[in-house]
């Protein structure tokens, strides 16, 4: 059973140019989270999404920074002209619901690689 | 809001021995999550081991076992016999219940040493 995939493990861009960091979850799992690690420090929550929506995205810079889960296709994370404090690791999660259990909760979060994005 | 602290930056241990990482945290919850979390050389986040603060009973996954203090807010993580390929950057993590994102602490890198 696959893990969470994310690609491209490494992305290097210049100031202004855009970022677009994609995540595929786990097999039979139904939500994703992107977290952001920058140097030295524990990871931040980022953005909570099910297929097609956006449940919490109360981590999320209000502009620039955008997230997506579609019907079909991996989750897609983007940064639009970057900047230099851009640079960190960006992981996915995801997780499955728990079933019988009301309000729905998730389950334990499992991670992909990482993306590692260097802005020049 | 919830706060995990880690106040240990690092440590180390020689090979074959015993190591506690700590963590304390802060909440008004009565029932949430706690985990701890590995991140090796690799970057990689892998998962260690798993507290449902409902159930009394300490986790334990094969050489790593939890100390859960519910009262104290405290999740301390034992490493026995210690493995080269357990030096990492340790992360503990707290989730409320029906919550669905994870806060962690800053991390304390452990180094095993032969």
């Amino acid at each position: 059973n696959a893990g969470v995939m994310q690609n491209p493990r490494h992305l290097v861009r210049r100031r202004g140019q855009e970022a677009r960091l994609r995540c595929s979850p786990m097999k039979g799992h139904s939500h994703v989270y992107w977290y952001r690690q920058l140097p030295e420090e524990g990871l931040k929550f980022m953005v909570y999404l099910q297929k097609e929506n956006i449940i919490d995205e109360s981590g999320m810079p209000k502009e620039r920074f955008s997230a997506e889960f579609p019907k079909e296709g991996p989750s897609i994370l983007r940064i639009q002209q970057v900047v230099r404090g851009d640079s960190a690791a960006y992981f996915c999660a995801s997780s499955r619901n728990l079933p019988g259990q009301y309000p729905p909760s998730s389950d334990t979060q499992y991670f992909g690689p990482g993306t590692r994005l260097t802005v020049l | 809001a919830q706060t995990v602290t880690q106040s240990q930056p690092e440590m180390s241990v020689q090979e074959a021995e015993t190591v506690t990482l700590s963590c304390t945290y802060d909440t008004s919850e009565s029932n949430y999550y706690l985990f701890w979390y590995k991140q090796p050389p690799s970057r990689q986040m892998i998962l260690v081991i798993r507290q449902e603060a409902y159930k009394q009973q300490n986790a334990t996954e094969n050489r790593f076992s939890v100390n859960f203090q519910k009262a104290a807010k405290s999740f301390s993580l034992k490493i026995s016999d210690s493995q080269l390929g357990d030096t990492a950057m340790y992360f503990c993590a707290f989730m409320k219940e029906y919550g669905n994102k994870l806060v962690f602490g800053a991390g304390t890198i452990l180094r095993v040493k032969s």
